[in-house]
């Protein structure tokens, strides 16, 4: 149980272009999930929380207008790069929860994103 | 220019022994804390969890202990499989209150099994 999958894993794209990332819980309601930024041989840096039907909530540092996120349903986030730069360029990773506090957080596989 | 690399701490240890991951964090508040592994390419996986409230606990193979007076948590694996080669997160949970709690992760460490 408690299976999260991000889609697409891995996405190559021109600078410039708008990118959508999708995170869904298979087999639970998620009120909250997470999203977080890798780079290679770091560790995972919390960008948002994402809060169903509600605005998201963005860590000091994070564009709001940059990395759009949409909660609009219990089993589904997307996180949106807009106007995607080469620095951009980066593993993206989604997670959510079961239930609410001191529960562990699942996380989807992740998504590859380079910008040409 | 000379350019730096980012260098993960690394522990490598022989198939078949016990390996030790240690991990200080940082809020002397936080209440729960989990363990996660990380192989290439992949997102981070659950192995074992614990709350504040205790300072150890027991899974398949696996073992946490939390030492909260010098905030330090520790995972220990037994009989360590190749397999287990990943790099492994801790988390501290901050909680808010009550309001959505978040997690803080620690900058990890690459376990090498060695066949």
């Amino acid at each position: 149980g408690a299976v999260v999958s991000q889609h697409p894993s891995w996405v190559i794209c021109k600078s410039g272009t708008s990118v959508k990332i999708e995170c869904r819980s298979l087999d639970f309601q998620a009120t909250t999930m997470f999203w977080y930024r890798q780079f290679p041989k770091q560790s995972l840096m919390l960008m948002a929380t994402s809060n169903e039907g509600s605005k998201a909530t963005y860590e000091q540092g994070v564009e709001k207008d940059k990395f759009l996120i949409n909660h609009a349903s219990l089993t589904l986030s997307t996180l949106t790069v807009t106007s995607a730069h080469p620095e951009d360029s980066s593993f993206y990773i989604c997670s959510a929860k079961v239930g609410s506090s001191n529960q562990p957080q699942h996380f989807g596989d992740g998504t590859r994103l380079s910008i040409l | 220019g000379e350019s730096v690399g980012l260098h993960l701490p690394t522990l490598s240890v022989q198939e078949g022994d016990n390996s030790i991951i240690n991990c200080a964090y940082s809020n002397s508040a936080s209440d729960y804390f989990i363990w996660y592994k990380q192989e290439s390419g992949k997102g981070p996986q659950f192995i074992i969890d614990i709350r504040s409230n205790m300072d150890k606990r027991q899974g398949q193979r696996v073992t946490v202990l939390l030492n909260k007076t010098v905030k330090h948590l520790s995972l220990q694996i037994a009989a360590t499989q190749p397999g287990d080669s990943a790099v492994y997160f801790c988390a501290e949970n901050m909680g808010y209150g009550g309001a959505t709690n978040k997690l803080i992760f620690g900058t990890g460490t690459l376990l090498a099994v060695q066949p």
